[in-house]
């Protein structure tokens, strides 16, 4: 089984500032770890993945993740937010190494003020 | 630029009365998704084709069906849309179904049902 917990529903930052989002989760496999983003009436875009390579891993805008086993976390960064990143950020967990779906976080709402 | 194209973008229809959603694709994935999303959600998985083969979420209500001509369309049909219906559609691809593939959303299709 596995799940994800993102613990926090809402962010609100100022322009320029770092971001954090943070994201628990539980897999009984070994899992991949994906930070979608999706602004207002769009799709989700993929910001970055973990597949058990790097834990540091890099991602487009800016943004960043570490995968850390002992904590079973994989928290999203940027150093500086912009006004652009004002979105709803979902992190989702997957296993690794046969079929499951997409198991989604209940989102986390990013606002950025000026 | 490859890509995933949902067709249309806003869709209106009554209670009762059938609508079908268009999702095609560049990427010449196998697999297609469908996704519903209902405001404030995250998405939640309708099913899946992989090549022909048809995978039908456990819980997804018999009102919803899919067809998949070829490797680059796919279409869901609801056929009798209730107002719980109204929600944004989201078609995703992946290459393979191994959990370190990658899925690509379109941009979705926002559907209301008055």
């Amino acid at each position: 089984a596995q799940s994800v917990t993102q613990l926090d529903s809402h962010v609100s930052v100022s322009e320029g500032t770092p971001v954090l989002l943070r994201c628990n989760y539980s897999s009984s496999y070994s899992p991949s770890l994906f930070w979608y983003v999706q602004h207002p009436n769009k799709g989700l875009q993929l910001l970055l993945k973990y597949t058990s390579a790097a834990t540091l891993v890099k991602g487009i805008n800016g943004f960043e993740a570490e995968f850390k086993k002992s904590e079973t976390s994989f928290h999203l960064t940027k150093p500086s937010a912009h006004m652009s990143d004002a979105a709803e950020y979902f992190c989702v967990v997957r296993p690794t190494d046969s079929w499951g779906k997409l198991q989604f976080g209940a989102g986390t709402q990013v606002v950025v003020t000026p | 630029d490859a890509m995933v194209i949902q067709n249309p973008r806003y869709q209106v229809t009554q209670f009762g009365k059938p609508v079908t959603l268009s999702c095609s694709q560049t990427l010449n994935h196998n697999v297609m998704y469908w996704y519903q999303q209902k405001s404030s959600q995250a998405p939640k998985l309708l099913f899946h084709y992989y090549d022909k083969d048809f995978n039908n979420e456990a819980d997804t209500p018999d009102n919803f069906q899919s067809r998949r001509p070829n490797t680059s369309f796919c279409f869901l049909d609801i056929r009798s849309p209730g107002l719980g219906d109204t929600a944004m559609y989201l078609c995703a691809t992946s290459r393979a179904i191994q959990g370190t593939d990658t899925q690509y959303f379109g941009p979705g299709t926002r559907l209301t049902v008055l």
